[in-house]
C-alpha cells in the first residue's frame, strides 16, 4: 500500500535544543519526498524537497533532511530550533500512476511544540 | 514568487446547499489538485487534474463533487449538497511538469452550518 508514515504526532522541545521529526515512506511510494509546514491557521508551506542527487537536502529556517533508501526514511532536522518554529509538520511522497500523472500522499503530521 | 490563489479564504453555508471553492493555479503548471484536510486531521487527497480531465479521485470525492477549469485560468471544485462533515479546509495545488514540487495556495475554509 502506498503510504507515509510519521510515528509521532507530537514533539514537545526546548528552544535553541536540537530536533528531528521522523518520516518513513512505504517502497510503493517514489523517492520524490517533501516536507511542509502548517502555521496556525495558515496553509502548507514548503519547507524542502528531495528529488535525487545529494542524501542530505536542505530547506528554508534552517531545516534539513536526510533520504535514506534503505531504512525507508526522510527525517527532518533542526540543530537549534526558536520558538516560533511551532507548527505542525506534514511529510509528504509522490505517487505517480500512469505516466507523469501524480499525486501526494500525505503522513498524519507531527506536531512540534517549542519550549521556552 | 508565483502563487497559487484561493477565494474565498473563508466560506460559510447551510447544509444541503451547493458550494464553489475557486483557485487560480499557476500560470504554466499543468497539474491541478484538491485535497482537504479536517480540522485537526491529515491533508487528504481528493483529486487531481490533467490534460482538462480527471486523472485519479479518491473515495472521498463522490458523484457530490465536481471540478471544472472553466476558462484556462481558474480550477474550481464543486460541492453539490454539502454536508455537515464537508467542513474542512480545502486545498488547490498546481505542480509543473511533475519533476518538482507541489504549490499549495492558503486554503479556502469551509463551514457547513
Amino acid at each position: 500500500a502506498q503510504s507515509v508514515t510519521q510515528l509521532d504526532s507530537q514533539v514537545p522541545v526546548f528552544e535553541e535544543a536540537p530536533v528531528e521529526l521522523r518520516c518513513n515512506y512505504s517502497s510503493s511510494v517514489s523517492v520524490y519526498l517533501f516536507w511542509y509546514v502548517q502555521y496556525p491557521n495558515q496553509g502548507l508551506q514548503l519547507l524542502l524537497k528531495y528529488l535525487s542527487g545529494s542524501t542530505l537536502v536542505k530547506g528554508i529556517n534552517g531545516f534539513e533532511a536526510e533520504f535514506n533508501k534503505s531504512q525507508t526514511s526522510f527525517h527532518l532536522r533542526k540543530p537549534s530550533v526558536h520558538i516560533s518554529d511551532t507548527a505542525e509538520y506534514f511529510c509528504a511522497g509522490r505517487v505517480f500512476y500512469g505516466g507523469a500523472t501524480n499525486k501526494l500522499i500525505f503522513g498524519t503530521g507531527t506536531l512540534l511544540a517549542v519550549q521556552p | 514568487e508565483p502563487e497559487v490563489t484561493q477565494t474565498p479564504s473563508h466560506q460559510v453555508t447551510q447544509m444541503g446547499q451547493e458550494v464553489i471553492l475557486r483557485c487560480v493555479p499557476i500560470s504554466n503548471h499543468l497539474y491541478f489538485y484538491w485535497y482537504r484536510q479536517i480540522l485537526g486531521q491529515k491533508v487528504e487527497f481528493l483529486v487531481s487534474f490533467y490534460n482538462n480531465e480527471i486523472s485519479e479521485k479518491s473515495e472521498i470525492f463522490d458523484d457530490q463533487f465536481s471540478v471544472e477549469r472553466p476558462d484556462g485560468s481558474n480550477f474550481t471544485l464543486k460541492i453539490r449538497s454539502t454536508k455537515l462533515e464537508d467542513s474542512a479546509m480545502y486545498f488547490c495545488a498546481s505542480s509543473g511538469d511533475g519533476s518538482y514540487g507541489y504549490t499549495f495556495g492558503s486554503g479556502t475554509r469551509l463551514t457547513v452550518v
